[in-house]
């Protein structure tokens, strides 16, 4: 198993503005996630973290508006750029062997756009 | 995209009192069955993994049930607790990703 960390745990921003959010990882793994959860909505796959290449991104999602750092094995960086409310969500990283394997996920950050 | 539907979306239940909550996905392309225990501001916590037709786990008071050739899984809690409170999430992997269904609020009141 993996026990992974979150910061911030919740941010209330400005419409424009852009947050990073940041996963860490105790232990060195193969695969890192970013998920979201709109209010109401199942979560989401974003993006898949490749270390030291850029992201696979889902359908939908843009490297512009969720740019993707992964510069190791036990960290990854989401941001959410020029926010809008409709980006008000939990955003959750998760970690894995593979991508249909077993994820273990990090606490969540809620993000709040006014 | 897979569309995984769990129902209800939400349950409010007695303290001792059993429950059940469903998780359906399409059966094509079936890989695995994944739940988690979801408390407020927590990580999501894995439940189980099931892959195989007819599989049946059991952790404590909790159990689940998985039909791949009809594409629907079974959650079950005996003698519910408040601490049982959380929101039940199930997802469907088809060896790519994770589909994730809208999930399953539980509140059991003391």
């Amino acid at each position: 198993s993996a026990v992974i960390s979150q910061k911030p745990s919740r941010d209330i921003c400005q419409r424009g503005t852009s947050l990073t959010i940041q996963c860490q990882v105790d232990s060195q793994v193969t695969m890192m996630f970013w998920y979201r959860q709109q209010p109401g909505q199942s979560l989401t796959l974003i993006a898949t973290a490749n270390q030291g290449s850029e992201a696979t991104y889902e359908s939908g999602f843009v490297i512009d508006k969720f740019p993707i750092s992964r510069p190791n094995l036990t960290f990854s960086t989401l941001t959410v750029s020029n926010m809008s409310p409709e980006d008000s969500s939990i955003y959750l990283c998760s970690a894995g062997t593979n991508r249909a394997g077993e994820q273990y996920f990090g606490p969540g950050t809620r993000l709040t756009v006014t | 995209i897979l569309n995984v539907e769990q129902s209800p979306q939400s349950l409010h239940v007695q303290e001792g009192d059993s429950t059940n909550f469903t998780c359906s996905f399409p059966s094509s392309n079936f890989y695995a069955l994944h739940w988690y225990r979801w408390e407020t501001a927590k990580s999501p916590e894995a439940l189980f993994v099931m892959t195989l037709n007819g599989d049946e786990k059991k952790k404590g008071r909790i159990s689940a049930t998985l039909n791949t050739k009809e594409g629907y899984s079974y959650l079950y809690i005996k003698g519910s607790q408040p601490e049982d409170s959380a929101t039940y999430l199930c997802a469907s992997a088809d060896g790519n990703q994770f589909y994730f269904g809208t999930g399953t609020s539980l509140t059991v009141i003391p």
